[in-house]
């Protein structure tokens, strides 16, 4: 069975521009939640999607968003990107809401200069 | 809020030395407890779990007991190998009365390095 899959897994990007990363979860899995993960602040949670629904999220400015298409594929999005958004972002999947058993990606590396 | 507090890293030992890794935690019902583990350039793997108070999670040799009188979840192995090296994360999942959620609370990460 094919893991989490996470794409670009590496990017670079300027101040201000905006980014999009993209994540599909195991087949099967309807649930997808992303993290930030920072030398300086750790894991932290940003949202969580399940059938195509927002149903939690983190706190962090509205440049921060995301959504799940139907297919559960799931996408997160930052806009006018700051220095302080470079960390690695990481996207676990899982069969439902309440699952024991969460299934990391790889990350995205977002770099910003 | 809900919060977890780990031991701070790094922490070396040779092979074969017995590890713990101390993690407590502080959030209200019955929060269910991981340890989950990442070697260097990976995401992270679930390495145990345990849902309930008095459960003991194990998983390749690693051990925890989710004790809810001292609200601690401390990692143990009995004997490491240098392929234990990588950063181990305790983390919580809270118990939202109804509510339905996979968000975890995560410690700040213990890098472990086992030494030949």
């Amino acid at each position: 069975k094919a893991g989490v899959t996470q794409t670009p897994r590496y990017l670079i990007k300027t101040r201000g521009q905006q980014v999009t990363l993209s994540c599909s979860p195991i087949s099967g899995h309807r649930s997808v939640s992303w993290y930030q993960q920072t030398p300086g602040q750790g894991l932290q949670f940003l949202f969580e999607y399940f059938s195509e629904t927002q149903r939690n999220k983190g706190n962090f400015p509205g440049r921060f968003s995301g959504r799940q298409f139907s297919n559960s594929r799931s996408e997160m999005n930052v806009s006018t990107l700051e220095l302080g958004d470079s960390a690695l972002y990481l996207c676990a999947s899982s069969l439902t809401t309440v699952s024991y058993e969460q299934y990391f990606g790889p990350g995205t590396r977002l770099t910003v200069t | 809020g809900d919060s977890v507090t780990q031991m701070e890293g790094p922490v070396t030992l040779s092979e074969e030395a017995f590890l713990t890794i101390n993690c407590t935690y502080t959030a209200t019902g019955y929060p269910s407890l991981f340890w989950y583990v990442q070697y260097p350039g990976e995401g992270l793997q679930l390495l145990l779990k345990a849902t309930k108070a008095d459960d003991k999670g194990s998983n390749k040799g690693f051990e925890a007991t989710y004790r809810k009188e001292t609200t601690s979840f401390h990692l143990e192995k009995g004997s490491v190998q240098v392929s234990d090296s990588a950063v181990y994360f305790c983390a919580l999942r809270a118990d939202n009365y109804g509510g339905a959620t996979n968000k975890l609370i995560f410690g700040t990460g213990t890098l472990l390095a086992v030494q030949p």
